[in-house]
């Protein structure tokens, strides 16, 4: 079963402006992680984000992480077409043997 | 350093067939990780491996499904037979996890996509 779930499904933006994408969960968690899949580069971790953290930053990208609400959200800044993409929360629970569980993902269009 | 590397990138197979992938992981890297993608979702966990063991195969179909990794290095999975759900990009990933979890960032090959007809 899925653990997260991205919102919104699809985004379009300008070249420029902030992209937004936000992902809920249902049980507790070790960890977040975010990835991001191009035709061009596949699949490729772009942050990763502990229970007993509640922001990161790496470059452009900004995560938040709410485990009252049981949220997270990605912020990219000053998008640009390479970040056409599809983005995809994941959830690492806690305990022994804790696997990594894939959302549906978010299609980003970062139009010129 | 060398990324993780798979073959085929793809496969088109008629369903009854039989089809296997190989990966060979990241050097160093004990723990290996076989997803399925199917179109329009995320990856779905296979099995995971540490060095040549089994860690987790919960959601490998059995029937149908196996893998293995011998000397705890390459990996291959196989499909026997086929199904027409089973057309997807499968994916291999592997990190420097040790303890049996998942705990770390996973670094994935690029695929192989395979068509079933």
């Amino acid at each position: 079963s899925q653990q997260g779930e991205e919102d919104p499904q699809a985004l379009s933006i300008q070249e420029g402006e902030n992209a937004t994408m936000n992902c809920s969960y249902k049980t507790s968690i070790n960890n977040l992680q975010w990835y991001r899949q191009n035709s061009g580069r596949g699949l490729v971790h772009l942050i990763l984000i502990r229970s007993n953290e509640r922001e990161k930053h790496s470059g452009r990208l900004r995560v938040t992480l709410d485990t009252s609400k049981k949220s997270s959200s990605l912020l990219i800044t000053a998008s640009r077409a390479a970040d056409t993409a599809s983005y995809f929360c994941a959830t690492v629970t806690t305990g022994a043997n804790s696997k990594l569980t894939f959302g549906k993902g978010i299609t980003l269009s970062v139009r010129p | 350093e060398a990324g993780v590397a798979q073959s085929p990138r793809y496969k088109i197979i008629e369903k009854r067939q039989s089809v296997a992938f190989w990966c060979n992981p990241i050097s160093g890297h004990a723990t290996l990780y076989w997803y399925q993608q199917i179109l329009g979702q995320g990856p779905k966990l296979l099995i995971q491996f540490q060095n040549n063991g089994v860690v987790d195969d919960s959601q490998l179909p059995k029937d149908r499904f196996s893998a293995e990794r011998l000397k705890g290095v390459d990996s291959t999975l196989k499909i026997q037979p086929a199904k027409l759900e089973d057309s997807a990009v499968y994916l291999c990933a592997s990190s420097l996890e040790r303890g049996g979890s998942s705990y770390n960032e996973q670094f994935f090959g690029p695929g192989t996509r395979l068509t079933v007809l």
